[in-house]
């Protein structure tokens, strides 16, 4: 079982679309959890942490549920320049080390 | 605030051949990692170095791969033969601490083709 689990997609959805992804991860004892974006042949760049309680940033959510070992990610009105790869990403418990799930390619159409 | 820097951002070699690349992390970043990411997949962390000591290369190929940073700032990978499954893009990140959660800025990748 891969430590990081995410669907790969893709999601093609129009223009001002709401659209979610979802995570899973394997070590409960994880500490941290974050999204990333990676545009085509480009580097990974920090979108937002994820906490507990939830967390908003403009049109994006990210939500935790660490009984279930789940995060999600909900964007709303989503615009042409979000299409991208969100990578799900878990820092372990005692090595800081991140591990990165293979990414979800959405595909935001006029 | 000046980047992470990488190069070359390609390059093609043959299957046997050696190629090394170079980072240059963001100025004052104590914190430095080496990622593969092959097609498709996240990107894996190969080593780690805190100032110029290794914190983490357990999935770094050690048969083949090295990496250094001598002098706690920039860094070198070492492919030494290459495989045709090296290819990927090697990515270089570096971060201001290692002992919490602080951002990894990468730099933009170079691109392996091994033939």
């Amino acid at each position: 079982r891969k430590e990081v689990e995410q669907d790969p997609g893709p999601f093609n959805v129009p223009e001002g679309a709401t659209v979610a992804f979802n995570c899973t991860y394997s070590n409960s004892a994880s500490q941290s959890f974050f999204w990333y974006r990676q545009d085509c042949r480009k580097e990974p760049k920090l979108l937002m942490s994820v906490y507990s309680s939830g967390n908003e940033d403009g049109r994006f959510t990210a939500q935790l549920n660490r009984a279930s070992q789940y995060i999600s990610l909900l964007i709303r009105d989503s615009k042409l320049s979000d299409s991208a790869t969100y990578l799900c990403v878990v820092q372990g418990d005692s090595s800081y080390k991140l591990i990165f799930g293979s990414g979800t390619r959405l595909l935001v159409r006029p | 605030e000046a980047g992470v820097a990488q190069s070359p951002r390609y390059k093609i070699i043959e299957k046997r051949q050696s190629v090394a690349f170079w980072c240059n992390p963001i100025s004052g970043h104590a914190t430095l990692y080496w990622y593969q990411q092959i097609l498709g997949q996240g990107p894996k962390l190969l080593i780690q170095f805190q100032n110029n000591g290794v914190v983490d290369d357990s999935q770094l190929p050690k048969d083949r791969f090295s990496a250094e940073r001598l002098k706690g700032v920039d860094s070198t990978l070492k492919i030494q033969p290459a495989k045709l499954e090296d290819s990927a893009v090697y990515l270089c990140a570096s971060s201001a601490r290692l002992y919490s959660y602080n951002e990894q800025f990468f730099g933009p990748g170079t691109r392996l083709t091994v033939l």
